[in-house]
């Protein structure tokens, strides 16, 4: 199955703002409010920051933030700081009945 | 604090059964939870493999549904993956992970598998 689409990389600078896009479709992003975004530092499990497009589970700070706009669902990292440097993937239900991930993205702080 | 551990076998011939168990403490198998498997290959993004709900209802990925199984054992609070017909594709790091609402909330640590003769 397709996987949702982001891009490759963003980068900002320590303290600035930064949002990370995944563009998906009315069969997925566009249907569920089943959409999480994830943190991966190398080497290490993903971590869950946002669920259900908005919510933080315990522990993580507000600085992230989920949004969603028709298909396509957004990350924003707030006040960027030097651990936030790492790949971030987005992940949403679909009628097929299973999740897809998107293709990655890769923030680096300037 | 819940804590979930992958292990199994590091090496898997081609061809053959891939069987993984996840190891889960500190969480119950009946509050209505859903446990999902997730791969990464090298340098790779990450896979849904599929999840199990703790009546045992399963999801697969459709591209790995004819050859995946994932079945649980509440008595030993563990869960496990199957995967028949292996190929080099398959090599990968393998996730487990406790369901948070619909996303995948906790995670073990992972565990690598080489598919190799």
């Amino acid at each position: 199955q397709s996987a949702l689409t982001q891009p490759a990389s963003v980068s900002g600078s320590l303290g600035q703002s930064i949002t990370i896009s995944c563009i998906g479709t009315s069969s997925d992003i566009g249907s569920y409010h089943c959409v999480s975004w994830y943190q991966q530092h190398p080497g290490k499990a993903p971590k869950l920051l946002i669920y259900d497009f908005v919510h933080r589970p315990s522990g993580i700070p507000d600085r992230f933030s989920g949004s969603r706009s028709g298909n396509t669902a957004f990350l924003t990292i707030s006040g960027l700081q030097p651990d936030d440097e790492a790949d971030y993937y987005c992940n949403s239900f679909k009628t097929t009945n299973s999740y897809v991930f998107g293709t990655g993205t890769k923030v680096i702080v300037l | 604090q819940v804590q979930l551990q992958e292990s199994g076998p590091g090496l898997v011939k081609p061809s053959g059964t891939l069987s993984l168990t996840c190891a889960v403490s500190g969480a119950s198998f009946s509050s209505n939870t859903f446990w999902s498997w997730v791969r990464q290959a090298p340098e790779r993004g990450l896979e849904w493999v599929g999840e199990i709900s703790d009546s045992g209802s399963t999801k697969y990925n459709p591209s790995l549904r004819s050859r995946v199984t994932i079945s649980l054992d509440k008595s030993k609070s563990q869960f496990f993956l199957n995967i028949r017909s292996v190929t080099a594709a398959d090599t990968a790091m393998y996730y487990c992970a406790r369901h948070l609402s619909c996303a995948q909330g906790d995670w073990g640590p992972g565990t690598f598998v080489t598919v190799s003769s």
